[in-house]
């Protein structure tokens, strides 16, 4: 069972734009949900959690989550070069017996290129 | 400055060879997991570590892993007798604030079997 899935992308956007990541899961039970950019090479960096729905913004990013649809979106204003990553998104599924809070399902991830 | 420091940054090691990963934390912390990352695949949990036992593990993290914490700072992973498709990105990650699930990474080991 896939427990998240995403686009693999690539999404390709013009610098300024706005670049809309999608995430859905299969546990309706999910709690907790991130967003997690990763740049070639490099490790995942926390960027975004949300746990309730509705929209949640910080600076530039804004993460939207719809429990009942079990949908979860990462949208990136005025998007950079520097935005140019792999976004993965992931869920905990900590409602689960025997699951720790740390225990996150990723998606396969989305690449992002911002092109100048 | 990253929450926590993982040696060696890249490890290449002939099947069959045991291999030691190292995790490093910069300040006190009870919870700890370790994840993979095969190239071009999903990033996947193996195994949380809390106050010193194994909390929960995957059904990757067979009887070739195990986890310590032998001097109460630094945190390994081993794998026993390294097979071809051990080779991946493997992360030491530890909890950001208690009671969520925010975790943050190391730089991660890059494991090579040949």
């Amino acid at each position: 069972q896939k427990e998240v899935e995403q686009n693999s992308g690539p999404l390709s956007v013009p610098e300024g734009a706005i670049a809309s990541l999608n995430c859905t899961y299969s546990d309706r039970g999910s709690q907790s949900f991130f967003w997690y950019r990763q740049y070639s090479g490099k490790s995942p960096e926390l960027i975004m959690s949300i746990y309730s729905n509705g929209d949640k913004e910080d600076g530039r990013f804004t993460a939207q989550l719809n429990k009942a649809s079990q949908y979860v979106s990462l949208l990136i204003r005025d998007s950079q070069p520097s935005d140019s990553a792999t976004y993965l998104c992931a869920v905990n599924l900590a409602h689960r017996r025997g699951s720790t809070l740390g225990r996150l399902y990723f998606g396969r991830g989305t690449q992002l290129t911002v092109w100048p | 400055e990253p929450e926590v420091t993982q040696t060696p940054s890249h490890q290449v090691t002939q099947m069959g060879q045991e291999v030691i990963l190292r995790c490093v934390p910069i300040s006190n912390h009870l919870y700890f997991y370790w994840y993979r990352q095969i190239l071009g695949q999903k990033v996947e949990f193996l195994v949380s570590f809390y106050n010193n036992e194994i909390s929960e593990k995957s059904e990757i993290f067979d009887d070739q892993f195990s986890v310590e914490r032998p001097d109460g700072s630094n945190f390994t992973l081993k794998i026993r007798s390294t097979k071809l498709e051990d080779s991946a990105m493997y992360f030491c990650a530890r909890q950001h604030v208690a009671n969520t699930g925010e975790l943050f990474f190391g730089e991660g080991s890059r494991l090579t079997v040949l």
